[in-house]
C-alpha cells in the first residue's frame, strides 16, 4: 500500500519538551502533508512540503523531507498541553491521471502539563 | 462560509437500515472528497468529486454505498442495508485545486459524522 507509516505510534512527553514524529512511505511523491486531529474531530492541515524541498517551518513546527530515504519528520518545539492530538502524514502521488492523498495510521501525542 | 460542514455529527442506526450523510464544502472549492476512518487508523479514501462529476471510487466503496453531488455544491453519502462493519467516522473534505498542483494548501476537513451500527 502507498500509506505512509508513522513512528512512533504513541508518544508521551512533558510540556515544554520537543516532540518528533517520523513518517516513511513507499513510492515517489509529489508532496507530503501533515495533519492534526483532536479526539473525535476532523483533521486540520498543518504544513505541506514538496518533493524538491528539504525543510519547512511554520511557527513551532519544523518538517523535513528526505526523498532518498522516503521519510519525513515533524518536530513540534516547546510543546504545550493543547498540542495533545493525533498527527498524520499524508503523501500525494500521481496515479493514472490524478493525484491521490493517502494517509498513514498516525502518531498519538500526549503532552503532560 | 466557515469551513466544511457535515451533518449529522452522530448517527446510531440498526443493522439493515439505510443512512444518509450530508457534506457542505467550502463554496469556492470544486473538489470534494469522502474518507472513512476507524478507531486508531488514518482516514481511508472512499470517493472524489470534481464539481458534480464523481471521478473516482475506492474499492472500499461497495455497491451498498452511493455518493452524489448533484449541483456541484453539497454532497450526500448513502449507505444501504448497513452492517456493523460500517461503523466508523465518515469525513468529508474539500479543496480548491488538485493536491499535486501548486499552492501550499491541503484539504479542509469537516468534523465528520460518526456512524454506529447496532
Amino acid at each position: 500500500s502507498q500509506q505512509g507509516e508513522e513512528d512512533p505510534q504513541a508518544l508521551s512527553i512533558q510540556e515544554g519538551e520537543n516532540a518528533t514524529m517520523n513518517c516513511s512511505y513507499k513510492t515517489s511523491i509529489n508532496n507530503l502533508q501533515w495533519y492534526r486531529q483532536n479526539s473525535g474531530r476532523g483533521l486540520v492541515h498543518l504544513i505541506l512540503i514538496r518533493s524538491n524541498e528539504r525543510e519547512k517551518h511554520s511557527g513551532r513546527l519544523r518538517v523535513t523531507l528526505d526523498t532518498s530515504k522516503k521519510s519525513s519528520s515533524l518536530l513540534i518545539t516547546a510543546s504545550r498541553a493543547a498540542d495533545t492530538a493525533s498527527y498524520f502524514c499524508a503523501t500525494v502521488y500521481r496515479m493514472d491521471s490524478s493525484y491521490k492523498l493517502i494517509f498513514g495510521s498516525g502518531t498519538r501525542l500526549l503532552v503532560r502539563p | 462560509d466557515t469551513g466544511v460542514s457535515q451533518n449529522p455529527r452522530h448517527k446510531i442506526t440498526k443493522r439493515g437500515q439505510n443512512v444518509t450523510f450530508r457534506c457542505d464544502p467550502i463554496s469556492e472549492h470544486n473538489r470534494l472528497y469522502w474518507y472513512r476512518q476507524t478507531l486508531g487508523q488514518g482516514p481511508e479514501f472512499l470517493t472524489y468529486f470534481q464539481n458534480e462529476a464523481q471521478l473516482e471510487k475506492s474499492r472500499l466503496l461497495s455497491d451498498r454505498f452511493s455518493a452524489e453531488r448533484p449541483k456541484g455544491s453539497f454532497s450526500t453519502l448513502e449507505i444501504q442495508r448497513t452492517e456493523q462493519g460500517d461503523s466508523a467516522m465518515y469525513l468529508c473534505a474539500s479543496s480548491l485545486i488538485s493536491p499535486g498542483i501548486g499552492g501550499n494548501y491541503g484539504y479542509t476537513f469537516g468534523s465528520g459524522t460518526r456512524l454506529t451500527v447496532v
